[in-house]
């Protein structure tokens, strides 16, 4: 049951900013949209999250449309470690509390 | 931060045995912990919640009686794979939910031969 869509893949160049969309129209009004990317064979790390506001971190920005249907990653200034894959999830209402369900992700690909 | 430590990082088990997997919450109590199994170039699929003093809620389609999930303290929840196939081999990844939101472990390669 993930909530949203991302492009399978993508590809930015060393230096530049890298910018990964997310779609989630199907968002409801209190559900939060997560991102995390994971490196080969690790854990998912955390990036950011918000719910309607715009949100930067020491990471990355998270641009959020005002009907919430799409959202926006902002790696700044990317680099040839950022190379991983990068999901989009929406944080799931549930009968013990909130799950993350993933969806399939973007492999972003950071070239020099 | 919170750190979520997994345990072990690779397990091989000849088919038929049982094996337990370990996650633990290090600097933070957690009554939630999740469950993900990830098979290759595929994403996390939430097998299960994990919740200190009652029982698991599994998601749809896992079996209940194979992944045996106990959360006996508020530091500690084990995935035990029961009777063990070649089919189980996956990425087991563990997660819970702490102050600073979703924390996850590094996960535990199974191979089953």
């Amino acid at each position: 049951d993930a909530k949203t869509t991302q492009p399978p893949s993508m590809d930015c160049a060393e230096g530049r900013a890298a910018n990964l969309p997310c779609n989630h129209s199907t968002i409801s009004g209190n559900e939060y949209v997560y991102w995390y990317r994971q490196i080969h064979s690790q854990g998912p790390q955390y990036i950011i999250h918000g719910l309607k506001n715009n949100e930067t971190n020491e990471m990355a920005s998270l641009i959020i449309t005002e009907d919430r249907k799409s959202s926006t990653l902002i790696l700044p200034h990317a680099t040839l470690r950022d190379t991983a894959v990068y999901y989009c999830i929406v944080r799931v209402a549930a009968e013990y509390g909130n799950k993350l369900v993933f969806g399939a992700g973007t492999i972003l690909r950071v070239k020099s | 931060g919170a750190v979520v430590s997994q345990h072990p990082s690779r397990v091989i088990c000849k088919s038929g045995t049982s094996v337990k997997i370990e996650c633990r919450s290090l600097d933070f109590q957690a009554t939630t912990m999740f469950w993900y199994r990830q098979f290759p170039k595929q994403s996390l699929m939430l097998m299960a919640t994990s919740n200190e003093g009652s029982k698991a809620t599994y998601e749809q389609g896992v079996e209940k009686d194979k992944f045996l999930i106990n959360h006996a303290s508020l530091t500690l929840s084990t995935l035990t794979v029961t009777s063990a196939h070649p089919e189980d081999s996956s990425f087991y990844i563990c997660s819970a939910r702490s102050p600073y939101g979703y924390t996850f472990g590094s996960g535990t390669r199974l191979t089953v031969v």
